[in-house]
């Protein structure tokens, strides 16, 4: 069974630094895709980046990168430059076929 | 706005009532997700439609529970005989196939609708 692990329940980080986030999967499937969400406090889940396990490179947007290490199954988030809107709850995402699994989530503040 | 929209976006019921809730995803997108999600906890997945066909319901979904697509656009989600270990977030998400403008298989989440059974 695919299992999703994000081992940081809470996380802080002050305003402007970079923070990452673990995650780590397990499956015996070959091709897959993993995700990041976000959900802010009373607000709806937004994607903030993907990964394509084909994909050796690494997935960047904007200020969110990750770091894919299939061999580890291991997906982590690093955030730059953290802003206060970073704060949420992130979920780690794991899909294949049309079966996705998230992880319990990290809850994330920015502190000013 | 064109992003996935649900309705209502809380419901308080009454232990043994009947709730339903609707799903309305990305007008081009044909799959369709229903999850519940409880407090500090990722989304589980319930059940997944291609268009109208249901193609996979999770053991979560017991028989109290009944989903539909009637014709491959929004979704509904009935709860019958609701029991006070069903209050959760009810969310919903929709994704194109893969190979679409979109974006191969991401799922695009609605604001759900929070559901609680007193």
């Amino acid at each position: 069974a695919q299992t999703v692990t994000q081992s940081q329940p809470e996380m802080s980080v002050q305003e402007a630094e970079t923070v990452t986030l673990s995650c780590t999967y397990d499956t015996s499937e070959s091709n897959y895709y993993l995700f990041w969400y976000k959900q802010p406090p009373s607000r709806q889940m937004i994607l903030v980046i993907r990964q394509e396990a084909y994909k050796q490179q690494n997935a960047t947007e904007n200020r969110f990168s990750v770091n894919f290490q299939k061999a580890a199954k291991s997906f982590s988030l690093k955030i730059s430059d953290s802003q206060l809107g970073d704060t949420a709850m992130y979920f780690c995402a794991f899909m294949t076929g049309n079966d996705m699994r998230f992880g319990a989530g990290t809850r994330l503040t920015v502190k000013p | 706005d064109t992003g996935v929209s649900q309705d209502p976006r809380h419901k308080i019921t009454k232990r043994g009532q009947n709730v339903t809730f609707r799903c309305d995803p990305i007008s081009e997108h044909n799959r369709l997700y229903w999850y519940r999600q409880t407090l500090g906890q990722g989304p589980e997945f319930l059940t997944y439609f291609q268009n109208e066909a249901q193609l996979e319901k999770s053991r979560l979904l017991s028989d109290r529970f009944s989903a539909e697509r009637p014709k491959g656009s929004f979704s509904t989600l009935e709860i019958q005989r609701t029991e006070q270990g069903d209050s959760a977030m009810y969310l919903c998400a929709s994704s194109a196939l893969a190979g679409g403008s979109l974006g191969a298989d991401t799922q695009y989440f609605g604001p759900g609708t929070r559901l609680t059974v007193l």
